[in-house]
């Protein structure tokens, strides 16, 4: 089983539209969730960190339930320079200390 | 904003060859990391490393790599005897501290073996 699953999309929306991302995480001693965005050929970008009690930041939500060991993103009004690869991205020190990314989930943001 | 550099932008190299990708981290950060992705698959763990020592290593980080910090600057990936599925764009990254503190990327190299 994967460390960290998202769903694969591509995710096609028009502009406007709320659209929603989830991922899981299978070791339960993670302890620091992030949402990084990828555009093509380029390095990830730090979206958002995610808190355990959720957190806003303009148009991204970010949830995190730790007991189902699942993460969330929520774009709303999506733009078209929304349209990117979406990772989840999950930090744990199980004796070394890695940073794990999710395959990503593809965004087209249509006009 | 600091950022984390990377050099060459882009290395071409024979099958066989040794190979060494240069990162300059964002001077205060103390977390280090090399992450390869190749072209449409999934950024993949390489290597962390803290305080001039390996933390973790992933499956691929076998003995053909290694990493240094030779000067307290530079944070370098060696390839010794490179193979073609070693083509990849690898992304050097930095964090200031380690628990909750999101990595910093640098733009990557973008590794071609022939």
């Amino acid at each position: 089983r994967k460390e960290v699953e998202q769903d694969p999309g591509p995710f096609n929306v028009p502009e406007g539209a709320t659209v929603a991302f989830n991922c899981t995480y299978s070791n339960s001693a993670s302890q620091s969730f992030f949402w990084y965005r990828q555009d093509c050929r380029k390095e990830p970008k730090l979206l958002m960190s995610v808190y355990s009690s959720g957190n806003e930041d303009g148009r991204f939500t970010a949830q995190l339930n730790r007991a189902s060991q699942y993460i969330s993103l929520l774009i709303r009004d999506s733009k078209l320079s929304d349209s990117a690869t979406y990772l989840c991205v999950v930090w744990r020190d199980t004796g070394g200390f890695k940073t794990i990314f999710g395959a990503g989930t593809r965004l087209f943001v249509k006009a | 904003e600091p950022e984390v550099t990377q050099t060459p932008s882009h290395q071409v190299t024979q099958m066989g060859q040794e190979v060494i990708l240069r990162c300059v981290p964002i001077s205060n950060h103390l977390y280090f990391y090399w992450y390869r992705q190749i072209l449409g698959q999934k950024v993949e763990f390489l290597v962390s490393f803290y305080n001039n020592e390996i933390s973790e290593k992933s499956e691929i980080f076998d003995d053909q790599f290694s990493v240094e910090r030779p000067d307290g600057s530079n944070f370098t990936l060696k390839i010794r005897s490179t193979k073609l599925e070693d083509s990849a764009m690898y992304f050097c990254a930095s964090s200031p501290s380690s628990y909750n503190s999101p990595l910093h990327f640098g733009n990557g190299t973008r590794l071609t073996v022939t």
